[in-house]
C-alpha cells in the first residue's frame, strides 16, 4: 500500500530558528496536505499543496510530485510552532481517502 | 471552520457497552471520514462515506460499524467496546482538501 514517510520524527529548536520537514511518499498522489496539530490536540490545515509551492507567513511548502516528496519550511520558529506536523496524501489510484504520515513532533524552546 | 461538529468530546465507557459517535457537517458535502488517533501512530481511516447510505472500510475496520442515513451526519458505533479502541477519533469532510472536525476522546475501561 502507499507509503507515506516523514522525516524527522523529532525535532527541538530554539526560537527564531528555521526548520525543514521532509515528506516522501511512495506513489502518485491527488492530494498531499499539510497540518499542524496543537497541543490542544486540534488538527489546522496548513497547505493543500499536490504540486508547486506555497507560502503563508513564515511557512511554505513545496511538492515535487514526480520526485515524490514534499517539504514544509518554517522560518524564524515561534514557540506556538509547537506540536506535530502531519503530512497525508490522496493516492491517484485509491479514491478519495487521505493516507497519513506518523508526523514530527516539533518543539520550538523560548 | 468548515462547520464540522462531532459529539460528544469527551467520553468515558465501559467494557462491553455500544457507543455512537456523531458527526454533524453544515455544508451538504459528499465524503465523510472517521480516523482514530493512537500514540506513536499518525490518524488512520476506520471507515468513510460517499453519500448517503455508501460507506466503505478503511484500514482499522474491525469493531466498527457506521451508518449515513442523511447527507450531514455520519455516526461511528462501537457494537461493544474493548479497551483497544481507548483513542482519539476524528471526522473529516472532503471539500477543497480534508478538514477535521475537533476530535472525540473515547476511554474504555
Amino acid at each position: 500500500g502507499i507509503q507515506v514517510e516523514q522525516s524527522p520524527p523529532d525535532l527541538i529548536l530554539q526560537e527564531g530558528a528555521n526548520s525543514t520537514l521532509r515528506c516522501n511518499f511512495s506513489d502518485s498522489v491527488n492530494n498531499l496536505q499539510w497540518f499542524h496539530q496543537n497541543p490542544w490536540g486540534q488538527l489546522i490545515n496548513l497547505f493543500y499543496i499536490p504540486s508547486g509551492t506555497k507560502q503563508n507567513g513564515r511557512l511554505s511548502a513545496t511538492t515535487v510530485a514526480t520526485e515524490r516528496y514534499s517539504l514544509l519550511y518554517i522560518s524564524s520558529s515561534q514557540t506556538t510552532d509547537s506540536g506535530v506536523y502531519f503530512c497525508a496524501v490522496e493516492l491517484a489510484t485509491s479514491g478519495s481517502r487521505l493516507t497519513f504520515g506518523e508526523g514530527t513532533q516539533l518543539t520550538v524552546n523560548p | 471552520d468548515a462547520g464540522i461538529t462531532q459529539s460528544p468530546r469527551h467520553k468515558v465507557t465501559e467494557t462491553g457497552t455500544p457507543v455512537t459517535l456523531r458527526c454533524h457537517q453544515t455544508e451538504n458535502h459528499r465524503y465523510m471520514y472517521w480516523y482514530r488517533q493512537d500514540p506513536g501512530h499518525g490518524l488512520r481511516l476506520i471507515h468513510y462515506s460517499y453519500g448517503v447510505k455508501d460507506t466503505d472500510k478503511g484500514e482499522v475496520s474491525d469493531g466498527y460499524s457506521v451508518s449515513r442515513s442523511k447527507t450531514e451526519d455520519f455516526l461511528l458505533t462501537l457494537e461493544s467496546a474493548t479497551s483497544s479502541q481507548t483513542s482519539v477519533y476524528f471526522c473529516a469532510i472532503k471539500a477543497y482538501g480534508y478538514t477535521f472536525g475537533s476530535g472525540t476522546r473515547l476511554t474504555v475501561v
